[in-house]
């Protein structure tokens, strides 16, 4: 039961373009949504979050938007940029487990093009 | 500041044989993660320890999969018997509390089991 889909295993965006990356979820209790960006060999990074009492947080070049009702998320990139290129994870969590457990998405490839 | 530390980054063993894994999270981090991460697929989180303490662990297979975190600093993973199934990369992470924290993931153990 995936409680966190990313439908698009990936995207390949020209740089210098918008890069959409989008995320759905299931489960009603989440109320704390994040985004990671991870690189080869590497672990996955912080990128941006947001709480369910907002519908949109901006972070520099970085977007994302909460769409409660249809329980979906997004994260925009303007201007994509080559150094951008990694799988995108999308991740939640609810408030009132006490353990922060995160469900994470399958992830989604993001190819920035020069 | 240091990040999150874990060793061995690579690790080949038979099926059968036993495993274990090391993290040392970020300094003053009470809040540790292990997540298994198979091909393809966003982390799973096996265990959360607050200090100490296990906070979840339904997700850890318990008749195999072993972890502690002794002092309620460093951490040790340990996997007996392997199984075929258990090739994934473990990721370990850390955060300074548990609601809505940003966690931060070291590099990973990249385990192949044959």
């Amino acid at each position: 039961d995936q409680q966190v889909k990313q439908n698009s295993p990936s995207l390949s965006v020209q740089e210098g373009r918008i890069s959409i990356l989008n995320c759905d979820y299931t489960n009603s209790m989440f109320d704390y949504f994040l985004w990671y960006k991870k690189y080869p060999a590497e672990g996955p990074t912080f990128l941006i979050s947001i709480s369910s009492i907002k519908d949109k947080n901006e972070d520099g070049r970085f977007t994302v938007f909460l769409n409660k009702s249809a329980k979906h998320l997004s994260l925009h990139i303007v201007p994509s940029q080559p150094g951008d290129s990694a799988v995108y994870f999308c991740a939640a969590s609810a408030v009132n487990n006490a353990g922060n457990m995160l469900t994470f998405g399958g992830g989604t490839r993001l190819m920035v093009k020069p | 500041e240091a990040g999150v530390a874990q060793s061995p980054r690579y690790k080949i063993i038979e099926k059968r044989q036993s495993v274990a894994f090391w993290c040392n999270p970020i300094s003053g981090h009470a809040t540790l993660y292990w997540y298994q991460q198979i091909l393809g697929q966003g982390p799973k989180l096996l265990i959360q320890f607050q200090n100490n303490g296990v906070v979840d662990d339904s997700q850890l297979p318990k008749d195999r999969f072993s972890a502690e975190r002794l002092k309620g600093v460093d951490s040790t993973l340990k996997i007996q018997p392997a199984k075929l199934e258990d090739s994934a990369v473990y990721l370990c992470a850390s955060s300074l509390g548990t609601i809505q924290e940003t966690q931060y993931f070291g590099p990973g153990t990249r385990l192949l089991v044959l």
